[in-house]
């Protein structure tokens, strides 16, 4: 069974500070990982995906994906307390396309 | 139109009842999910259908019964189901699965 691994939190930071948040992945192969957030009750939503090594940005979220460490990483810039929530990592199976494994996921509180 | 449209929202059914899920998606995308999810898990895959067929078939009992009429349906049939059933319902559609899914709203169901 391939695994998706991230720290449950709560992970509490203040308005204004850089969250960071840490998935790892057993599948060596993987080559695409998704973030998706979920507020409480509600369904995921994209925010972004990554295929190669090293950093992609997109507004106040970056991605980082390292794979010889199997490591893939969310950085929120300048976090609000509307980024509360949580942050499930997802990874593609390398060769069922169709196939994806989520992580658990990590809460988020940005506190005012 | 950018949205996974899901009814019911909310569903509580008996033991003995049959019940059906649908899910209607119209960005022309061509595969089609749905995902099981539980209080503080992560989404677990239950069926993929891509081009109309059934690709991906997780080892979902048979009391869980998917259907894909058209390109923009998806249905999931419910027949003699258990409390353990209880959950939310998440269905998903991709034009790229590398690009990641849009999902839809989710069914929260209870078994009774």
């Amino acid at each position: 069974q391939k695994e998706v691994e991230q720290n449950s939190g709560p992970l509490s930071v203040p308005e204004g500070a850089i969250a960071s948040l840490n998935c790892t992945y057993s599948d060596r192969g993987s080559q695409s990982f998704f973030w998706y957030r979920q507020y409480s009750g509600k369904s995921p939503e994209l925010i972004m995906f990554i295929y190669s090594n090293g950093d992609k940005e997109d507004g106040r979220f970056t991605a980082q994906l390292n794979k010889a460490s199997q490591y893939v990483s969310l950085l929120i810039r300048d976090s609000q307390p509307s980024d509360s929530a949580t942050y499930l990592c997802a990874v593609r199976e390398q060769y069922n396309f169709n196939k994806f494994y989520f992580g658990s996921g990590t809460k988020l509180n940005v506190k005012p | 139109d950018t949205e996974v449209t899901q009814t019911p929202k909310h569903l509580v059914m008996g033991m003995t009842n049959k019940k059906s899920l649908k899910c209607e998606q119209h960005m022309g995308h061509r595969a089609m999910y749905w995902y099981k999810q539980k209080a503080k898990k992560p989404p677990e895959l239950m069926f993929v259908y891509s081009y109309e067929k059934l690709s991906i078939n997780e080892s979902v009992p048979s009391r869980f019964s998917p259907e894909c009429p058209n390109s923009s349906l998806l249905n999931l049939h419910l027949h003699a189901l258990q409390p353990e059933d209880s959950a939310l319902y998440l269905c998903a559609s991709s034009q790229d699965p590398g690009n990641g899914y849009t999902f839809g709203s989710g069914t929260r169901l209870t078994v009774v």
